[in-house]
Protein backbone atom coordinates (compact mmCIF):
# COMPACT_ATOMS: atom_id res chain seq x y z
CA UNK A 1 0.00 0.00 0.00
CA UNK A 2 1.48 3.23 -1.43
CA UNK A 3 -0.55 5.44 1.19
CA UNK A 4 -2.24 7.44 -2.28
CA UNK A 5 -5.80 6.32 -2.29
CA UNK A 6 -7.58 7.00 -5.44
CA UNK A 7 -11.25 7.11 -6.58
CA UNK A 8 -13.43 5.29 -8.19
CA UNK A 9 -11.43 2.24 -9.19
CA UNK A 10 -12.86 1.55 -12.17
CA UNK A 11 -15.46 4.13 -13.64
CA UNK A 12 -17.56 3.50 -17.15
CA UNK A 13 -19.28 6.34 -19.07
CA UNK A 14 -20.24 7.59 -22.59
CA UNK A 15 -19.25 9.89 -24.85
CA UNK A 16 -19.97 13.70 -24.03
CA UNK A 17 -20.66 13.39 -20.40
CA UNK A 18 -17.91 14.59 -17.65
CA UNK A 19 -16.43 12.71 -14.49
CA UNK A 20 -14.14 13.44 -11.57
CA UNK A 21 -11.79 11.85 -10.58
CA UNK A 22 -9.89 12.07 -6.52
CA UNK A 23 -6.79 11.43 -5.16
CA UNK A 24 -6.05 11.50 -1.64
CA UNK A 25 -2.21 11.64 -1.28
CA UNK A 26 0.02 10.11 1.61
CA UNK A 27 0.09 12.38 4.32
CA UNK A 28 2.52 14.44 4.71
CA UNK A 29 2.85 14.86 0.71
CA UNK A 30 2.05 18.70 -0.75
CA UNK A 31 2.58 17.78 -4.35
CA UNK A 32 0.33 16.01 -6.51
CA UNK A 33 0.65 14.99 -9.74
CA UNK A 34 -1.70 13.34 -12.54
CA UNK A 35 -0.55 10.80 -15.73
CA UNK A 36 -2.37 8.97 -17.81
CA UNK A 37 -1.70 5.59 -18.97
CA UNK A 38 -2.72 4.03 -22.22
CA UNK A 39 -1.74 1.02 -24.41
CA UNK A 40 -0.24 3.51 -27.58
CA UNK A 41 0.78 6.52 -25.05
CA UNK A 42 2.38 5.04 -22.26
CA UNK A 43 2.67 6.87 -19.16
CA UNK A 44 1.92 10.66 -20.01
CA UNK A 45 2.46 13.76 -16.94
CA UNK A 46 -0.99 15.54 -17.21
CA UNK A 47 -0.32 17.87 -14.45
CA UNK A 48 1.27 18.82 -10.88
CA UNK A 49 0.33 20.69 -8.04
CA UNK A 50 2.17 21.62 -5.07
CA UNK A 51 0.47 22.92 -2.07
CA UNK A 52 -2.51 24.15 -3.92
CA UNK A 53 -1.00 25.54 -6.45
CA UNK A 54 -0.07 24.81 -10.10
CA UNK A 55 3.61 23.42 -10.69
CA UNK A 56 4.40 21.86 -13.88
CA UNK A 57 2.14 21.05 -16.75
CA UNK A 58 2.02 18.29 -19.35
CA UNK A 59 0.12 17.31 -22.08
CA UNK A 60 -3.14 17.77 -20.76
CA UNK A 61 -5.93 18.68 -23.07
CA UNK A 62 -8.16 21.56 -22.50
CA UNK A 63 -11.12 19.51 -21.80
CA UNK A 64 -9.13 18.61 -18.85
CA UNK A 65 -8.68 20.50 -15.55
CA UNK A 66 -7.60 19.67 -12.14
CA UNK A 67 -6.73 21.43 -8.81
CA UNK A 68 -6.15 20.42 -5.35
CA UNK A 69 -7.56 21.69 -2.65
CA UNK A 70 -6.62 22.99 0.89
CA UNK A 71 -6.63 19.43 2.81
CA UNK A 72 -4.14 18.99 -0.29
CA UNK A 73 -6.85 16.20 -2.15
CA UNK A 74 -7.22 16.69 -5.60
CA UNK A 75 -9.48 16.28 -8.32
CA UNK A 76 -9.18 15.78 -12.14
CA UNK A 77 -12.39 16.50 -14.61
CA UNK A 78 -12.38 14.94 -17.60
CA UNK A 79 -14.91 16.52 -19.51
CA UNK A 80 -16.57 16.38 -23.16
CA UNK A 81 -15.52 13.09 -22.76
CA UNK A 82 -13.97 10.70 -26.33
CA UNK A 83 -13.27 7.27 -26.72
CA UNK A 84 -9.73 8.03 -27.06
CA UNK A 85 -10.11 9.50 -22.92
CA UNK A 86 -10.30 5.36 -22.34
CA UNK A 87 -7.32 4.84 -20.29
CA UNK A 88 -6.00 4.42 -16.63
CA UNK A 89 -5.19 7.65 -14.77
CA UNK A 90 -3.15 8.10 -12.22
CA UNK A 91 -2.29 10.17 -8.82
CA UNK A 92 0.97 10.04 -7.21
CA UNK A 93 2.52 12.14 -3.96
CA UNK A 94 5.83 12.84 -3.15
CA UNK A 95 6.94 15.49 -0.17
CA UNK A 96 8.12 18.56 -1.63
CA UNK A 97 8.12 19.88 -5.24
CA UNK A 98 11.27 19.88 -5.90
CA UNK A 99 13.05 16.90 -7.64
CA UNK A 100 14.12 13.92 -5.10
CA UNK A 101 12.04 11.66 -7.66
CA UNK A 102 10.57 9.35 -5.42
CA UNK A 103 6.68 9.58 -6.51
CA UNK A 104 4.19 7.10 -4.85
CA UNK A 105 1.50 6.41 -7.20
CA UNK A 106 -2.46 4.88 -6.38
CA UNK A 107 -3.50 2.27 -7.88
CA UNK A 108 -5.37 4.27 -10.73
CA UNK A 109 -8.25 5.36 -12.22
CA UNK A 110 -9.74 2.94 -15.15
CA UNK A 111 -12.12 5.35 -17.17
CA UNK A 112 -13.50 3.13 -20.13
CA UNK A 113 -15.83 5.80 -22.26
CA UNK A 114 -18.11 4.33 -24.32
CA UNK B 1 12.13 18.59 -23.38
CA UNK B 2 13.09 15.39 -22.00
CA UNK B 3 12.00 12.12 -23.83
CA UNK B 4 12.80 7.93 -22.49
CA UNK B 5 13.07 5.20 -24.68
CA UNK B 6 12.80 1.60 -23.63
CA UNK B 7 13.83 -0.81 -26.40
CA UNK B 8 12.16 -4.01 -25.02
CA UNK B 9 8.17 -4.45 -24.80
CA UNK B 10 8.00 -8.10 -24.32
CA UNK B 11 11.04 -10.13 -22.74
CA UNK B 12 10.31 -13.51 -21.76
CA UNK B 13 12.63 -15.56 -19.42
CA UNK B 14 13.32 -18.47 -17.95
CA UNK B 15 14.41 -18.45 -14.21
CA UNK B 16 17.77 -17.87 -13.00
CA UNK B 17 18.45 -16.14 -16.62
CA UNK B 18 20.28 -12.60 -16.62
CA UNK B 19 18.39 -9.89 -17.61
CA UNK B 20 19.18 -6.28 -19.20
CA UNK B 21 16.11 -3.81 -19.62
CA UNK B 22 17.47 -0.99 -21.90
CA UNK B 23 16.94 2.23 -21.43
CA UNK B 24 18.01 5.49 -23.26
CA UNK B 25 17.27 8.92 -22.61
CA UNK B 26 17.10 12.54 -24.62
CA UNK B 27 18.00 15.29 -22.79
CA UNK B 28 21.06 17.60 -22.89
CA UNK B 29 21.61 19.18 -18.94
CA UNK B 30 21.77 16.98 -16.05
CA UNK B 31 19.05 14.46 -14.92
CA UNK B 32 18.04 11.80 -12.29
CA UNK B 33 16.99 9.03 -13.99
CA UNK B 34 14.72 6.14 -11.94
CA UNK B 35 13.19 2.25 -12.75
CA UNK B 36 9.79 2.21 -11.36
CA UNK B 37 8.01 -1.09 -11.70
CA UNK B 38 4.43 -2.29 -11.85
CA UNK B 39 3.69 -5.98 -10.65
CA UNK B 40 0.31 -7.69 -11.79
CA UNK B 41 -2.53 -5.77 -10.24
CA UNK B 42 -0.60 -3.01 -8.17
CA UNK B 43 0.41 0.47 -8.35
CA UNK B 44 3.58 1.69 -9.46
CA UNK B 45 6.66 2.01 -7.09
CA UNK B 46 9.80 2.79 -6.82
CA UNK B 47 12.63 0.12 -7.69
CA UNK B 48 16.47 2.46 -7.77
CA UNK B 49 17.45 5.88 -8.63
CA UNK B 50 19.98 7.65 -9.90
CA UNK B 51 21.02 11.61 -8.86
CA UNK B 52 24.48 11.89 -8.80
CA UNK B 53 27.86 9.58 -7.50
CA UNK B 54 28.89 6.23 -8.35
CA UNK B 55 27.09 5.76 -11.96
CA UNK B 56 26.21 1.95 -10.76
CA UNK B 57 23.06 1.91 -8.36
CA UNK B 58 21.75 -1.23 -6.67
CA UNK B 59 17.88 -1.03 -5.84
CA UNK B 60 15.73 -3.52 -4.18
CA UNK B 61 15.20 -7.32 -5.01
CA UNK B 62 18.76 -7.59 -6.27
CA UNK B 63 18.23 -5.11 -8.94
CA UNK B 64 20.82 -2.76 -10.44
CA UNK B 65 21.48 0.02 -13.29
CA UNK B 66 23.99 1.86 -14.78
CA UNK B 67 24.15 5.42 -15.75
CA UNK B 68 26.64 5.83 -18.63
CA UNK B 69 26.41 9.34 -19.48
CA UNK B 70 28.21 9.23 -23.14
CA UNK B 71 25.71 7.16 -24.36
CA UNK B 72 22.39 8.56 -22.56
CA UNK B 73 21.53 5.23 -20.94
CA UNK B 74 20.06 3.93 -17.68
CA UNK B 75 20.09 0.11 -18.78
CA UNK B 76 19.05 -1.77 -15.53
CA UNK B 77 19.66 -5.65 -14.48
CA UNK B 78 19.36 -8.73 -12.24
CA UNK B 79 22.15 -11.27 -12.51
CA UNK B 80 19.30 -14.38 -11.92
CA UNK B 81 15.42 -13.63 -12.02
CA UNK B 82 12.80 -15.19 -10.61
CA UNK B 83 8.86 -15.91 -11.36
CA UNK B 84 8.01 -12.84 -8.89
CA UNK B 85 9.89 -10.38 -11.18
CA UNK B 86 6.87 -10.81 -13.81
CA UNK B 87 6.00 -7.41 -13.97
CA UNK B 88 6.32 -4.70 -16.24
CA UNK B 89 9.41 -1.77 -15.86
CA UNK B 90 9.43 1.92 -16.74
CA UNK B 91 12.53 3.89 -17.07
CA UNK B 92 12.15 7.51 -16.07
CA UNK B 93 14.04 10.71 -16.32
CA UNK B 94 13.52 13.97 -14.26
CA UNK B 95 15.27 17.03 -15.81
CA UNK B 96 17.86 18.57 -13.61
CA UNK B 97 17.67 20.10 -10.34
CA UNK B 98 17.10 24.04 -9.03
CA UNK B 99 14.32 24.58 -11.77
CA UNK B 100 10.21 24.27 -11.05
CA UNK B 101 9.56 21.79 -13.58
CA UNK B 102 9.33 18.43 -12.50
CA UNK B 103 8.04 16.06 -14.45
CA UNK B 104 8.86 12.78 -14.58
CA UNK B 105 8.96 11.69 -18.01
CA UNK B 106 8.43 7.67 -18.26
CA UNK B 107 9.50 5.38 -21.49
CA UNK B 108 6.64 3.51 -22.81
CA UNK B 109 7.42 0.10 -20.35
CA UNK B 110 8.78 -3.25 -20.82
CA UNK B 111 7.10 -6.03 -20.17
CA UNK B 112 8.80 -8.87 -18.01
CA UNK B 113 7.43 -12.21 -18.44
CA UNK B 114 9.63 -14.71 -16.01
CA UNK B 115 8.56 -18.90 -16.69
CA UNK B 116 9.27 -21.09 -13.70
Amino acid sequence: DSGVTQTPKHLITATGQRVTLRCSPRSGDLSVYWYQQSLDQGLQFLIQYYNGEERAKGNILERFSAQQFPDLHSELNLSSLELGDSALYFCASSVSGAGTGELFFGEGSRLTVL
Amino acid sequence: AQSVSQHNHHVILSEAASLELGCNYSYGGTVNLFWYVQYPGQHLQLLLKYFSGDPLVKGIKGFEAEFIKSKFSFNLRKPSVQWSDTAEYFCAVMAGSGGSNYKLTFGKGTLLTVNP
